[in-house]
């Protein structure tokens, strides 16, 4: 089966700039999407497609993916951005949604 | 607005069964693939099922194949996620999500519904 990496945790400074990455083999040929779930609260689709920002979605969350790593990039960072991020794709070979472990992003 | 709700949680003991719902509102229920992902206390996103608008693909995850049923009722704006033989491991908060007609994601999802198996 398919596996996504994430790193458990992530920490960064409010204003600057956090990057969470999900690894996947191959993965730059599949389209992720990423998820920000806050405690106690429905996980949010923040970014689709690799890059895409859903409406509502502020400019300060962007998303990329190559080869074997995808990158969620949260730039200038604020304290409602704590929360858990998660990666997804879809694995066609058996039609499967795969969810990585998902990131805690810790706003110091 | 467009709006997910879902219920039918409760506890459960082993080897029991439940059934989930998922109400839609606010666009064209039939036109969207919807998905079931499910949560465990203090645990990550695991999805568990998939179904198209039409209801003609349906798929589960390994861990549920066999043991729980996907279905919809379009005219009803409804999603079922009939749950068999339930185990201890099926403990979870379970989401319903619409999921993007070109890009796969899950753009909107209810607030979810607690099943605890225990006896």
């Amino acid at each position: 089966s398919y596996v996504l990496t994430q790193p458990p945790s992530v920490s960064v400074a409010p204003g600057q700039t956090a990057r969470i990455t999900c690894g996947g083999y191959n993965i730059g040929s599949k389209s992720v999407h990423w998820h920000q779930q806050k405690p106690g609260q429905a996980p949010v689709l923040v970014v689709y497609d690799d890059s895409g920002r859903p409406s509502g979605i502020p400019e300060r969350f962007s998303g990329s993916n190559s080869v074997n790593t995808a990158t969620l990039t949260i730039s200038r960072v604020e304290a409602g951005d704590e929360a858990d991020y998660y990666c997804q794709v879809w694995n066609s070979d058996n039609n499967h949604i795969v969810f990585g472990g998902g990131t805690k992003l810790t706003v110091l | 607005e467009m709006k997910l709700v879902e219920s039918g949680g409760n506890l459960v003991q082993p080897g029991g069964s439940l059934r989930l719902s998922c109400i839609a509102s606010g666009f064209t229920f039939s036109s969207y693939s919807m998905n079931w992902v499910r949560q465990a206390p203090g645990k990550g996103l695991e999805w568990v099922s998939f179904i198209s608008g039409s209801s003609s693909r349906i798929y589960y995850a390994d861990s549920v194949r066999g043991r729980f049923t996907i279905s919809r009722d379009n005219g009803e704006n409804s999603l079922y996620l009939q749950m068999n033989s339930l185990r201890a491991e099926d403990t979870a908060v379970y989401y319903c999500a619409r999921e993007q007609p070109a890009a796969l994601a899950f753009d909107i999802w209810g607030r979810g519904t607690m099943v605890t198996v225990s006896s």
